[in-house]
């Protein structure tokens, strides 16, 4: 199994520029959440999903877009790229329903100039 | 709301010197208290689970205990490899899992 897997591992854009951070994992797990990290404030929660089709707010969403087409995959879009999304992205995965942790990839270095 | 805090913020200790790091929280309902590990430049990795106060979990040099209203991961005689940044988490009745900021350890050779 490989896991929670995200690419790409390190991102340069220009501001306003959009791309796409891609997260897929090989476990089953119904429920998925992108974070991002920041020196001294922890992980916070951009958006999450409990299943196929269904994705809502975490703590920080402006910004950011998701969709949930698969159980398998959850990309996490930035629609205009701002120097304050300058951060490290971690995708994650759990099952649903039960009291079990996340399971997180290795994350994506993003810096935004 | 939820809330976890962690203290200390950072901690050294020399190899072989014990210690604990706290992790504080507030919730509506525990359905989990989860510790991570966190390399530089990796994601965090899972360490344990607690679900009930007097619960207790160990793993090599790691043995992390839970009461009502807080958590401890006790670290006894630390090697420079136990260095990272402990996370606590966690998980309520909502299904809401929720981070505390951190505790960065590093031990000293």
């Amino acid at each position: 199994n490989a896991g929670v897997t995200q690419t790409p591992k390190f991102q340069v854009l220009k501001t306003g520029q959009s791309m796409t951070l891609q997260c897929a994992q090989d476990m089953n797990h119904e429920y998925m959440s992108w974070y991002r990290q920041d020196p001294g404030m922890g992980l916070r929660l951009i958006h999450y999903s409990v299943g196929a089709g269904i994705t809502d707010q975490g703590e920080v969403p402006n910004g950011y877009n998701v969709s949930r087409s698969t159980t398998e995959d959850f990309p996490l879009r930035l629609l205009s790229a701002a120097p304050s999304q300058t951060s490290v992205y971690f995708c994650a995965s759990r099952i649903g329903g039960r009291n079990y942790g996340y399971t997180f990839g290795s994350g994506t270095r993003l810096t935004v100039v | 709301e939820d809330q976890v805090t962690q203290s200390p913020e950072a901690l050294r200790l020399q190899e072989g010197e014990s210690s604990s790091l706290n992790c504080s929280y507030t919730v509506s309902g525990l359905r989990g208290l989860f510790w991570y590990r966190q390399d530089p430049g990796k994601g965090p990795e899972f360490l344990f689970t607690l679900y009930s106060a007097g619960e207790e979990k160990e793993k090599e040099r790691l043995k992390a205990t839970l009461t009502k209203k807080e958590s401890f991961l006790h670290i006894t005689a630390p090697k420079p490899e136990d260095s990272a940044t402990y996370l606590c988490a966690v998980l309520d009745y909502g299904q809401n899992f929720v981070f505390g900021p951190g505790t960065r350890l590093s031990v000293l050779p």
